[in-house]
């Protein structure tokens, strides 16, 4: 069956430091990738999104990577500050687009 | 503006009760979809209607009834709530075509059930 995991369940950094959360996906071909940041009583929020033939994303200090040989999505947030402080989501999507799969989320804290 | 608006908020309601939670988007989208979030924070899809079209029915128990009235609109009534059906739900939609495949998620429907 299909199955998402994200290296762990919390993550905690210094600020300043690139924060590195992992995303490993088996039994899918995704054509696209994307992560999400979920904060604490709300909904998720869209950051970025990765199609299958690309292999690096940036927007500001967030970047993807994707590697559909490893089956593998890494997330980067460099110069981590407390407010990225957030549960962060992987999530693929089929062709369609009308199926998400969303792994279980890694809990980044960004200490001062 | 808001874009996804779910109601109520929050749900607190005995077992066996049948419950209805209301979801709203205002960004012309053509897609809509219920999730469950999980104490586990686990989330998981529940439905997905295109153009007001049932297009995924993950395996929801049959008490778990969508409805979508018109594009903008994506309703869930859930009759004989068990315990386990305590969790957060989210409605969620989105463009799926032209490379737009952002989903915009409401607020989430807590839900609790005694």
């Amino acid at each position: 069956s299909q199955k998402i995991e994200q290296n762990s369940e919390a993550l905690n950094i210094q600020e300043g430091k690139t924060a590195t959360l992992t995303c490993n996906y088996t039994n899918y071909s995704p054509a696209y990738l994307q992560w999400y940041r979920q904060d604490p009583g709300r909904g998720p929020v869209f950051l970025l999104l990765i199609r299958e033939n690309e292999k690096e994303k940036r927007k500001e200090r967030l970047k993807v990577t994707f590697d559909t040989t490893l089956k593998q999505s890494l997330f980067h947030i460099t110069a981590s500050q407390p407010a990225d402080s957030a549960t962060y989501l992987c999530a693929l999507l089929n062709t369609g687009g009308f199926k998400t799969i969303f792994g279980a989320g890694t809990r980044l804290f960004v200490k001062a | 503006d808001t874009a996804v608006s779910q109601t109520p908020k929050y749900l607190v309601t005995q077992m066996g009760n049948d419950k209805s939670i209301k979801c709203e988007q205002n960004l012309g989208h053509d897609t809509m979809y219920w999730y469950k979030q999980d104490s586990k924070k686990f989330l998981k899809i529940m439905f997905s209607y295109n153009n007001k079209e049932l297009i995924i029915n993950e395996t929801v128990p049959n008490r778990f009834s969508p409805k979508s009235p018109d594009k903008a609109h994506l309703n869930l009534h859930i009759n004989s709530l068990e315990l386990g059906d305590s969790a957060v739900y989210f409605c969620a939609s989105s463009q799926p075509a032209g490379g737009k495949e952002t989903q915009y998620f409401g607020p989430g429907t807590r839900l609790l059930v005694l």
